[in-house]
């Protein structure tokens, strides 16, 4: 079963500095999907960004950007120029190829301070 | 269409009673999936429908609950003689027949069963 793992439970700096959130996981399979979603206080999951795992080229979205390294099996999510409305709990989550629904990890919650 | 919906958004119930809750799906989306969240935890799977049909049930789903999806749209999720772990946020969302692309979710349903 492949699992997700996030090393940093919390997280804390200061507004307009850069932040890097990891994500580890395993899995046996060559194509598969990697997502970070970002779940605000009191407020739905809404996914920030998205990664091919046959795609060697990092997602960007904007502010957000990724650092896959798929040997390694990790998947970090970097945010520039921290906003304080980037304060929220962060997940990593993957899919197999073949497989239907997201397992995730423990996620990360940061905190954006002015 | 507003994105996925999902009520009561609260609800407190006495334990041993039977709890029911909703999910409208985006309209457009045949997939349907429920994540159960505890406190500072990753959501976990518990089920999934494409269109009608119940497709994949996690073992975390105990006899106590049931989910359905009458005609492909809305969805019910029923716990049965609710206990003080079932206490949790209790999380829809939906995908196109794509879910590679990711989830919508919904706001959740948080439960508290004293």
């Amino acid at each position: 079963a492949q699992t997700v793992t996030q090393s940093q439970p919390e997280m804390s700096v200061q507004e307009a500095e850069t932040v890097t959130l990891s994500c580890t996981y395993d899995t046996s399979e060559s194509n598969y999907y990697l997502f970070w979603y970002k779940q605000p206080p009191s407020r739905q999951m809404i996914l920030v960004i998205r990664q091919e795992a046959y795609k060697q080229q990092n997602a960007t979205e904007n502010r957000f950007s990724v650092n896959f390294q798929k040997a390694a099996k990790s998947f970090s999510l970097k945010i520039s120029d921290s906003q304080l409305g980037d304060t929220a709990m962060y997940f990593c989550a993957f899919m197999g190829q073949g497989a239907q629904k997201l397992v995730f990890g423990q996620g990360t919650r940061l905190t954006i301070n002015p | 269409d507003t994105g996925v919906s999902q009520n009561p958004r609260h609800k407190i119930t006495k334990r041993g009673q039977n709890v029911t809750f909703r999910c409208d799906p985006i309209s457009e989306h045949n997939r349907l999936y429920w994540y159960r969240q505890t406190l500072g935890q990753g959501p976990e799977f518990l089920t999934y429908f494409q269109n009608e049909a119940q497709l994949e049930k996690s073992r975390l789903l105990s006899d106590r609950f049931s989910a359905e999806r009458p005609k492909g749209s809305f969805s019910t999720l029923e716990i049965q003689r609710t206990e003080q772990g079932d206490s949790a946020m209790y999380l829809c969302a939906s995908s196109t027949r794509d879910p590679n692309y990711g989830y919508t979710f919904g706001s959740g349903t948080r439960l508290t069963v004293v």
